[in-house]
């Protein structure tokens, strides 16, 4: 089975733009979860989507947000990028019924110059 | 207050040796579960193995265990026969059943070397 994908691998992008990044869940898992790891610590939790609906939110500003789609797909959106959004963004998905086992994708890395 | 504490940046241990990483938690929420993840050099997270605040027994997959002691609230993971390829970033994560939402909160990671 396909575990998670996101897309793009890698993002350059400048300083005052936005950017789109897309999820896709294990086939069966309807929770997708956002994380930012910023190099050197730990993924920071940043939405949490279940049926389409917002479930969670982290501390981060409202420059973020995301939506999920019928096919529970998602994607993150950064408005005016600031040179601190470099980072790498993680998608989860969690199976029905066991929504604390996060299972993750390979992360799309996102430098802003 | 940091939720999960990581105190160990860097470890090294020998190819067959066993190591412990350290975890230390902080919660109020009695229903609480506990997770390991294993990071490569690819970034990608890979999860090792899971406690639960009411479970009694620790938690075992293959070579991973978990040393929980609830009343110290900590959680070190112990791999037993290293291995090359253990060689990554660990990170030890939080999950509380208050916050309603299913985020996991992490520490800052612990570097393990395997030397051959």
């Amino acid at each position: 089975d396909a575990g998670v994908t996101q897309s793009p691998t890698h993002l350059i992008k400048t300083r005052g733009q936005h950017v789109t990044l897309r999820c896709s869940p294990i086939s069966g898992h309807k929770s997708v979860s956002w994380y930012q790891q910023v190099l050197g610590q730990g993924p920071q939790f940043i939405f949490q989507y279940y049926e389409k609906e917002e479930r969670g939110r982290g501390n981060f500003p409202d420059r973020f947000s995301a939506r999920q789609f019928p096919n529970y797909s998602s994607e993150l959106n950064v408005n005016a990028l600031l040179l601190g959004d470099s980072a790498l963004y993680l998608c989860a998905s969690s199976p029905p019924g066991r929504s604390g086992e996060q299972y993750f994708g390979p992360g799309t890395r996102l430098t802003v110059t | 207050a940091q939720k999960i504490t990581q105190t160990q940046p860097g470890m090294f241990v020998q190819e067959k040796e066993a190591v412990t990483l350290d975890c230390t938690y902080d919660t109020s929420d009695p229903s609480y579960g506990l997770f390991w993840y294993k990071q490569p050099s690819s970034g990608e997270m890979i999860f090792l193995i899971y406690q639960g605040s009411y479970d009694q027994q620790n938690a075992t997959e293959g070579r991973y265990s978990l040393n929980f002691q609830k009343a110290r609230k900590s959680a070190n993971l112990v791999i037993s026969a290293s291995q090359l390829g253990d060689s990554a970033m660990y990170f030890c994560a939080m999950r509380e059943r208050e916050t309603g939402a299913n985020n996991l909160f992490f520490g800052t990671g612990t570097r393990l070397t395997v030397i051959p």
